[in-house]
């Protein structure tokens, strides 16, 4: 099931321009991580944020969570047209026994950065 | 390291045969995932194991699918008989912790049944 949900499902920007994509989810979680998808290819991780974390930076990109409003942000700064892919938020859960979790992926961003 | 790596890249087969996927993960890494993906559902995860013990099979859609991992460094994820709605991207990702790292993914195995 999804749990993760991305707003919006797709964004089309300038180059030099901040991207801002939305993340929201349902259930208490354990972290929260980011990833890009290029057309064809597998999935890139950018960045793990944990729940007691509200903000995390790598380079271009910044990370918020709100664990009380169940949502996360990946603002990308500055960007540039090889910045153009599907962008997805995951939810990491842990429950009963040792090594159990749950990821689940949501549907994804598509973003498009024009030159 | 090589990163994950997973054979074939592409895969046609007809209706009702038998299709095994392949994955080697990354040397020391601890849990190994299968996710399937489609424009219509998304990325739905099948299976992940722990130390080569399935941990999570809720995602299997069905008996015709079936995944093993004989030992840290090699799963497979067979269909057996294939189903043109089998259609997808099989992904194989691989990580060190479930807490501190975020997953490697393969380049995954796109199968189509006809």
């Amino acid at each position: 099931s999804q749990q993760g949900e991305e707003d919006p499902q797709a964004l089309s920007i300038q180059e030099g321009e901040n991207a801002t994509m939305n993340c929201s989810y349902k259930t208490s979680i354990n972290n929260l991580q980011w990833y890009r998808q290029n057309s064809g290819r597998g999935l890139v991780h950018l960045i793990l944020i944990r729940s007691n974390e509200r903000e995390k930076h790598s380079g271009r990109l910044r990370v918020t969570l709100d664990t009380s409003k169940k949502s996360s942000s990946l603002l990308i700064t500055a960007s540039r047209a090889a910045d153009t892919a599907s962008y997805f938020c995951a939810t990491v859960r842990a429950y009963s026994g040792a090594g159990s979790y749950q990821l689940t992926f949501g549907k994804g961003t598509k973003l498009s950065v024009i030159p | 390291d090589a990163g994950v790596i997973q054979s074939p890249r592409h895969e046609v087969t007809e209706m009702g045969q038998e299709v095994t996927l392949r994955c080697k993960p990354i040397s020391g890494h601890d849990y190994l995932f299968w996710y399937r993906q489609t424009m219509m559902r998304g990325l739905e995860l099948l299976i992940y194991f722990n130390n080569n013990v399935p941990i999570d099979d809720s995602g299997m859609p069905e008996d015709r699918f079936s995944a093993k991992m004989p030992n840290a460094s090699f799963s497979t994820l067979k269909i057996q008989p294939s189903e043109p709605r089998d259609s997808a991207v099989y992904f194989c990702a691989s990580s060190g912790s479930w807490d501190r790292y975020g997953y490697t993914f393969g380049s995954g195995t796109r199968l189509t049944v006809v």
